[in-house]
């Protein structure tokens, strides 16, 4: 089943600790992208990359950063440099569509809670 | 700022009714229009989409209204459902989406 693995679901980290978070694709997408979601703000978009050893800043980079080392993996760091990091992680893949455009497919998500 | 912009925050509407959500944007350089739903927990999923060629868009009870001069695109839910009670979320974009703050919608029975 090809989809996107985001791990963990849930986690829980004391201010001053840099996290990651892990997302694999077996879908053979170039394209990832790491958005961050809070209530009554939408999605807004962290770092995305459109190739291996390749990434740029979304809008909200400051305090995350990423690595792009394999197709497969796309991994986010929520460093103790971000002020509120506590939200709702999404991480996308984008393949073109039947219209020539990219369409995301999104994983579960990973809820980071500061304590 | 956002660069897309969603109506409303929230919306109720009655099984069977229409369900209509708003969205506006600044970047003419836009060229691609998607509609995600997302349940609660999970994360979005693509519901349909549009390009700016079109002012109209159907696929079974969703369809896409597209007014490129005005910069304004809208879902409607014909005949809405309980199970559409969802988040929904415009976007645009072309290669790196930008998302619309969202709408939840409650279908009640």
């Amino acid at each position: 089943d090809g989809g996107i693995t985001q791990s963990p679901k849930y986690l829980f980290r004391k201010e001053g600790q840099n996290v990651t978070l892990s997302c694999e694709q077996n879908l053979n997408h170039d394209a990832m992208y790491w958005y961050r979601q809070d209530p009554g703000q939408g999605l807004r978009l962290i770092y995305y990359s459109q190739i291996v050893n390749d990434f740029q800043k979304g809008d909200i980079a400051e305090g995350y950063s990423v690595s792009r080392e394999k197709k497969e993996s796309f991994p986010l760091t929520v460093t103790s440099a971000q002020k509120n990091p506590t939200a709702f992680y999404l991480c996308a893949s984008s393949g073109q569509g039947r219209s020539g455009a990219n369409v995301l497919t999104f994983g579960a998500g990973s809820r980071l809670t500061v304590l | 700022q956002q660069q897309v912009k969603q109506s409303p925050q929230s919306l109720i509407v009655q099984k069977g009714g229409i369900s209509i959500i708003n969205c506006a944007y600044e970047n003419t350089a836009f060229d691609y229009f998607p509609w995600y739903q997302q349940f609660p927990g999970k994360g979005p999923a693509l519901l349909i989409a549009i390009r700016p060629d079109v002012s109209e868009k159907k696929e079974g009870r969703f369809t896409i209204s597209f007014n490129k001069s005005a910069k304004q695109f809208s879902l409607h839910i014909m005949d809405s459902q309980p199970g559409d009670s969802a988040t929904y979320f415009c976007a645009a974009g072309w290669r790196d989406m930008r998302f619309g703050a969202g709408t939840r919608l409650t279908v009640k029975p």
